[in-house]
């Protein structure tokens, strides 16, 4: 079975600082796509960083990276430059055929 | 703003009645798929609709059903409610199957008392 591990349920980062949200995931696929979602209190589902399984190189958009770790099964996300804008539930996700698998969300404060 | 909106936003329905909800996907996409979101969980897979017919579905019961129509907006039946369907239900619409490219509505916040 494919799942999807978040072990943080909250964070709190300081105005300006950097952040990393921890994700596993298990799946027998060898080629596949993990996401981070945001969620903010709106509840729509906004897609922060895509990463594909066959690309070695880790996906950037702009403050925020990941670090995929295939063999270890990680993908977690940093966020740079942390903004008030920032606050809000992340899921991280797999893609499994035709539908996505989501984590339990990590709830992230930014204090200012 | 994705396109994909939903309707409505809140509903409040009793134990056992019977509630629709609605998705109108982003132009050019032909496929929608529906999510539940319980309070502090990540969404679940309920099913996919790929140019009006089901391709997918998650582990929920036949209580829940779907359509889709020829302009790819989307409906989610769920009769026999039970207080436990008290939930988030987002839809997401895709140009494929795939969930890829997949853009999120708002939401329904459905509560059942």
């Amino acid at each position: 079975a494919q799942t999807v591990t978040q072990s943080q349920p909250e964070m709190s980062v300081q105005e300006a600082e950097t952040v990393t949200l921890s994700c596993t995931y298990d799946t027998s696929e060898n080629n596949y796509y993990l996401f981070w979602y945001k969620q903010p209190p709106s509840r729509q589902m906004i897609l922060v960083i895509r990463q594909e399984a066959y690309k070695q190189q880790n996906a950037t958009e702009n403050r925020f990276s990941v670090n995929f770790q295939k063999a270890a099964k990680s993908f977690s996300l940093k966020i740079s430059d942390s903004q008030l804008g920032d606050t809000a539930m992340y899921f991280c996700s797999l893609d499994s055929s035709y539908k996505l698998i989501f984590g339990s969300g990590t709830r992230l404060l930014v204090r200012p | 703003e994705t396109g994909v909106t939903q309707s409505p936003t809140h509903l409040i329905k009793t134990r056992g009645q019977q509630v629709t909800l609605r998705c109108s996907s982003q132009s050019g996409h032909n496929t929608v798929s529906w999510y539940q979101q319980a309070l502090g969980q990540g969404p679940q897979f309920i099913f996919q609709y790929y140019r009006e017919e089901e391709n997918g579905r998650g582990n929920f019961p036949p209580r829940f059903s779907g359509l889709q129509f020829p302009n790819y907006s989307s409906e989610l039946n769920v009769n026999a409610l039970e207080l436990d369907d008290s939930a988030l239900y987002l839809c997401a619409s895709s140009t494929n199957p795939s969930p890829n490219e997949a853009f999120f509505g708002q939401g329904t916040r459905l509560t059942v008392v």
